[in-house]
């Protein structure tokens, strides 16, 4: 199985910071790569798929990068609502497989 | 817009068995990949199964010979059905959900989720 490996499990930011988390996989996935976003008590939401591509209505300040087996989840100048858990996804094998998640937190 | 709606959740003791079922309201959206997923109490999100339209199932290695994963429609509304057996305390999650998609991506991503069912398992 592919293991996937988020760093770090935890930031505290500021409104209006760049936060960067980044995701590592034990294999190559190429760049089929999916971020998503968890609010407590909420779904998941599709953020980026593709390692890149943003899903339709998500903020232009979220950004994806990278292949192979390391990537990241950028977000620029984070908004109150940017407060949440982040998860990265590989679409490349099953069983399909989640970092262990990256909490925002307001510093 | 599509929505899924997960039932069948509740408490049951280990070596028990539960049918959770996801109801799929938009049947003539994609629906060729429609997945179970599962959050422990505060923990991360964990890949459960797929079916495909076409009847091909996948499994997670920690469910794989005690969950089994099915469809049917029924009356133009897409049912996915995940027959739990021999249920852990490890099972103890909610359990979502959701539709795969493969618009370029080589596997599903999950794009649109039900608000899952909790699975509560206890002696």
């Amino acid at each position: 199985d592919i293991q996937m490996t988020q760093s770090p499990s935890s930031i505290s930011a500021s409104v209006g910071d760049r936060v960067t988390i980044t995701c590592r996989a034990s294999q190559t996935v190429g760049t089929w790569l999916a971020w998503y976003q968890q609010k407590p008590g909420q779904v998941p939401k599709l953020l980026i798929y593709a390692a890149s591509t943003l899903q339709s209505g998500v903020p232009l300040r979220f950004s994806g990068s990278g292949s192979g087996t390391e990537f990241t989840l950028t977000i620029n100048s984070l908004q109150p609502d940017d407060f949440a858990s982040y998860f990265c996804q590989q679409a490349s094998d099953y069983p399909l497989t989640f970092g262990g998640g990256t909490k925002v937190e307001i510093k | 817009e599509m929505q899924l709606v997960e039932s069948g959740g509740g408490p049951v003791q280990p070596g028990g068995s539960l049918r959770l079922s996801c109801a799929v309201s938009t049947f003539t959206v994609s629906t060729n990949y429609i997945s179970w997923l599962r959050q422990a109490p505060g923990k991360g999100l964990e890949w459960v199964s797929v079916i495909y339209s076409g009847g091909s199932e996948y499994y997670a290695d920690s469910v794989k010979g005690r969950f089994s994963i099915s469809r049917d429609d029924v009356n133009n509304t897409l049912y996915v059905h995940l027959q739990m057996d021999s249920l852990r305390s490890e099972d103890t999650a909610v359990y979502f959900c959701a539709r795969g998609s493969r618009t370029a991506t080589f596997l599903p991503v999950f794009d649109y989720w039900g608000q899952g069912t909790v699975v509560t398992v206890f002696s």
